[in-house]
């Protein structure tokens, strides 16, 4: 079983529509959980981070962490052709981050 | 920009050459990463440095090693190019955890 697990897509939503990505990890003393998104040929950006259970919101952003099913997904709302991307979860472990393989997000117009 | 490059960006050598690629940033960041990426595997932790002279071995840190002398350089050495070594490879900067990569070198070994 891989450390972090995320389904690799490609998911395709319709524009406006939201989407959700989801990631669950392995070690259930993690503490801190990432989001980055990657465009094409481009490098990884840093796009969300939450400690603790429940939601967090930014802009058209919400992470969600549930510590006890060792879940963190990211939901895009208003989802926007701008938005596909590759988003990768990243999970702490010690002190470096693990990252899943990435899912592919296209957001149709 | 976030003020890290990454040099070269692209370079194609052949198996069992010494190869370095380096990073270099202007933001006085006390982290410095290594990752490699390839398809089916997302970023894999090579190796990082959490100050001068201060390094740890990631995920896949055989047959790289690496060395910070100053706080803005952190280079990444592969001692002897294998063909599984071809990929794209990405420097990160931040706090705990990466906050700004590099553009990344794509590096291809025949």
């Amino acid at each position: 079983q891989k450390e972090v697990e995320q389904n690799s897509g490609p998911l395709s939503v319709p524009e406006g529509a939201i989407a959700s990505l989801n990631c669950t990890y392995s070690d259930r003393g993690s503490q801190s959980f990432f989001w980055y998104r990657q465009y094409s040929g481009k490098s990884p950006e840093l796009i969300m981070f939450i400690y603790s259970n429940g939601d967090k919101e930014d802009g058209r952003f919400t992470a969600q962490l549930n510590k006890a099913s060792q879940y963190v997904s990211l939901l895009i709302r208003d989802s926007q052709p701008s938005d596909s991307a590759t988003y990768l979860c990243a999970v702490r472990k010690g002190g470096k981050l693990i990252f899943g393989q990435g899912t592919e997000l296209s957001v149709k117009p | 920009d976030a003020g890290i490059t990454q040099s070269p960006r692209h370079k194609v050598t052949e198996t069992g050459t010494p190869v370095t690629l380096r990073c270099h940033q202007t933001e006085n960041h006390r982290y410095m990463y290594w990752y490699r990426q390839d398809p089916g595997h997302g970023l894999r932790l090579i190796h990082y440095s959490y100050g001068v002279k201060d390094t740890d071995k990631g995920e896949v840190s055989d047959g790289y090693s690496v060395s910070r002398s100053k706080t803005e350089d952190f280079l990444l050495t592969l001692e002897s190019a294998t063909s599984s070594q071809t990929s794209v490879y990405f420097c990160a900067i931040g706090g705990d955890q990466p906050q700004h990569f590099g553009d990344g070198t794509r590096l291809s070994i025949l």
